[in-house]
């Protein structure tokens, strides 16, 4: 059975803490997504990676194929970065097979 | 970047009313789209998956009769909720995607579309 674990569920943090997200999934994988949904429901494809680490601004994402979990990384967490943030992933067809997500809240 | 443009954003209805929903790949050809349905604070749920000049392929459980699924060109889709009820008010997505048979391919998405039924 295809399955993506997120965690935590819900993370707060004071603004400029280095934020970690962590996701395992089951075996079978052929690529990871990170996405961003905002408050108003849209949502952000952040990275897609099937290994090693990819950096965006202040965004990194790293997988490790071995152990069958990905982590995505915010460094200077800013308000702005407040959001749900998902973990996905192919497992050999175009289909996404979601995590639950992590509701991240970044305090002024 | 690719750009996938959902309409409409908000839509309020009374109950019996047929609802479309478009989603539109603005910069790219679509081959295929995904139509999501999100209820609060749960995940994405795939409803179906439309490809371009074919018929949509339907998650177990999602009625092809009630969710009609249009992929008449590779750079639009729609969703029709027909003869709406409050138990279908939800957040509707749609992600667009190119096939690649070789490697996956970054999915990008709409806006989303808030259908609320009174």
């Amino acid at each position: 059975k295809n399955e993506v674990e997120q965690s935590p569920q819900n993370l707060t943090a004071q603004e400029g803490e280095f934020i970690t997200i962590n996701c395992s999934y089951s075996v079978g994988i052929s690529a990871l997504h990170w996405l961003q949904q905002h408050p108003g429901g849209g949502i952000v494809s952040l990275f897609m990676l099937s290994s090693g680490k990819k950096k965006h601004g202040r965004l990194i994402a790293t997988i490790n194929i071995q152990e069958k979990h990905s982590s995505l990384h915010i460094t200077a967490s800013h308000p702005r970065d407040s959001a749900v943030y998902i973990c996905a992933g192919n497992f050999g067809n175009e289909k996404l097979t979601f995590g639950t997500g992590t509701r991240l809240t970044i305090i002024p | 970047g690719a750009v996938v443009s959902q309409h409409p954003s908000r839509v309020i209805c009374k109950s019996g009313t047929s609802v479309k929903i478009e989603c539109r790949s603005l910069d790219f050809q679509a081959t295929t789209m995904f139509w999501y349905r999100q209820f609060p604070k749960q995940s994405l749920m795939l409803m179906a998956t439309s490809n371009e000049g074919s018929k949509a392929t339907y998650e177990q459980g999602v009625e092809k009769d009630k969710f009609l699924i249009n992929h008449a060109s590779l750079t639009l889709s729609t969703l029709t909720v027909t003869s709406a009820h409050p138990e279908d008010s939800s957040f509707y997505i749609c992600s667009a995607g190119t096939r690649n048979p070789y490697s996956n391919q970054p999915q990008h998405f709409g806006d989303g579309t808030r259908l609320s039924i009174l």
